[in-house]
């Protein structure tokens, strides 16, 4: 069974431009989610999927930053434009919705710097 | 309201010596518990986890953690130290009756290992 995956890997870009990261979570799960980690700080997490819909979104930052998962499979989060405290590593995590369950299941991360 | 408290951003130990990386949690409800690890590359892969049932709990790699609710810690130790458990620690909290399992994270501690 494929974990979560995410891409890209790294991405460097400068200020004011746009970048837009994906998630792709384990098949079959409702539940996505994304995190961020800034310089070595605590993990913070961003929003929360079930299926399509937005079930918190209380993590996000401000308006710049965007999550989308039509369809109820992958995820993308756009930030724009971007700042130089938006970097940082980005991740995204599934888990099932079971009774009983509730760990989540992380991918590799994707590290934003922003120039 | 949840939050968690990793004391110690680097912990090192020689091989073969007893791992212990503390985890200090705050919870307002009955809380679940987790310890990821991240190695190099990688992304957080779960070590164990409590979720209400025994208090002792083990883990994958001879780890295991104990839930001490009247300290509101949730340490991690491992009696032998192996040069491949050297990796960043993590430990989470959440409350997923509560607020859908959103996962409160510490600031993380990078365990060193000696030959």
């Amino acid at each position: 069974e494929a974990g979560v995956t995410q891409f890209p890997s790294h991405s460097v870009i400068e200020k004011g431009q746009t970048v837009t990261l994906r998630c792709d979570p384990i098949s079959g799960h409702d539940n996505l989610y994304w995190y961020r980690r800034v310089m070595g700080k605590e993990i913070k997490f961003l929003l929360h999927f079930v299926k399509e819909s937005k079930q918190d979104e209380s993590g996000m930052p401000n308006n710049r930053f965007l999550a989308e998962r039509t369809g109820g499979t992958y995820s993308t989060l756009k930030v724009q434009p971007a700042e130089l405290e938006d970097s940082g590593v980005y991740f995204c995590a599934s888990s099932q919705k079971l009774a009983g369950s509730y760990e989540q299941y992380f991918g590799p991360g994707t590290r934003l710097t922003v120039t | 309201a949840q939050s968690v408290t990793q004391l110690g951003s680097h912990v090192s130990v020689s091989e073969g010596a007893l791992v212990l990386l503390r985890c200090n949690y705050s919870s307002s409800v009955p809380p679940y518990l987790f310890w990821y690890v991240q190695y190099p590359n990688q992304g957080l892969q779960l070590l164990l986890k409590y979720t209400s049932a025994a208090t002792l709990v083990k883990g994958i790699n001879g780890f295991e953690a104990e839930f001490k609710k009247s300290e509101t810690s949730f340490h991690l130790t491992k009696p032998s130290a192996h040069m491949s458990d050297a990796a960043e620690y993590f430990c989470a909290v959440s409350a997923p009756l509560y607020n859908f399992n959103k996962f409160y994270f510490g600031s993380g501690t990078k365990l060193n290992v000696k030959p």
